[in-house]
C-alpha cells in the first residue's frame, strides 16, 4: 500500500473524445509524475508538476496536459483520443529535491481507446 | 540521452532457484538507481534503492548491486518463489532536483512450484 490512489481502475474511450484521470498522491509528498506505460513496454514519462506548476515534460505531445491543485493532488487530461493512446497511465508521488527518497506508484488506470 | 536495457526480457525457473536479472544503461551520470515489481495489470512496487554513491542494498532474499561506471545494476534473488513471479522494472534518475525515472522494459519471471 503506497498511499498513491488513482481514479478511475479502468475506462473505455471513443478515437477524438477527451479523458480526465485523477491522482492523489502520497501524504507530505509535493511532487507527482505521470507516466504511460504501454502493453510490453516500460513506462514512459509524460510530465511532472511541483507545487502546481510544470517542471518537466517527456516527448508527449500538448494535448496530454495535466494540473496539480494545492493538496498536490492532481489530474491527467488527453484531448483528441488516439488508438495509441491505449495504455496503463501511472501517476508517481515523491517530495522535490530528495531525489534519494523512494518513489511511489498507484496502481494505474487502464485506458482503451476504440 | 539515456537508454536503459535489461536482460533477459523473460525468465523461468523452477522454484528454489537462485537467479540474477541484468540492467544497463548508457549515461553513467546517474543519481540514483531504483528496481521495481510490477504484477500482471497493477501498478509498480518499489524494491530497492541504490544511490550512486552505493555498490549495493540488500532487502531480505533481495540484493541490488550498482556499478555505475560501468553503467550496470543487477537484481539477485535468492531461493525463488512461485509468489515472484511478476515483471521486474529497472529505472534510473539522471537530475537531483527532478524525480524522473528512465525505465528498461522489464524482465518477465516466472517461478515455477
Amino acid at each position: 500500500e503506497t498511499g498513491v490512489t488513482q481514479s478511475p481502475t479502468h475506462l473505455i474511450k471513443t478515437r477524438g473524445q477527451q479523458v480526465t484521470l485523477r491522482c492523489s498522491s502520497q501524504s507530505g509528498h509535493n511532487t507527482v509524475s505521470w507516466y504511460q506505460q504501454a502493453l510490453g513496454q516500460g513506462p514512459q514519462f509524460i510530465f511532472q508538476y511541483y507545487r502546481e506548476e510544470e517542471n518537466g515534460r517527456g516527448n508527449f505531445p500538448p494535448r496530454f496536459s495535466g494540473l496539480q491543485f494545492p493538496n498536490y493532488s492532481s489530474e491527467l487530461n488527453v484531448n483528441a483520443l488516439e488508438l495509441d493512446d491505449s495504455a496503463l497511465y501511472l501517476c508517481a508521488s515523491s517530495l522535490a529535491g530528495l531525489s534519494g527518497n523512494t518513489i511511489y506508484f498507484g496502481e494505474g488506470s487502464w485506458l482503451t481507446v476504440v | 540521452k539515456q537508454e536503459v536495457t535489461q536482460i533477459p526480457a523473460a525468465l523461468s525457473v523452477p522454484e528454489g532457484e537462485n537467479l540474477v536479472l541484468n540492467c544497463s544503461f548508457t549515461d553513467s551520470a546517474i543519481y540514483n538507481l531504483q528496481w521495481f515489481r510490477q504484477d500482471p495489470g497493477k501498478g509498480l512496487t518499489s524494491l530497492l534503492l541504490i544511490q550512486s554513491s552505493q555498490r549495493e542494498q540488500t532487502s531480505g532474499r533481495l540484493n541490488a548491486s550498482l556499478d555505475k561506471s560501468s553503467g550496470r545494476s543487477t537484481l539477485y534473488i535468492a531461493a525463488s518463489q512461485p509468489g515472484d513471479s511478476a515483471t521486474y522494472l529497472c529505472a534510473v534518475i539522471m537530475n537531483s532536483g527532478y524525480s524522473t525515472l528512465t525505465f528498461g522494459k522489464g524482465t518477465m519471471l516466472l517461478v515455477s512450484p
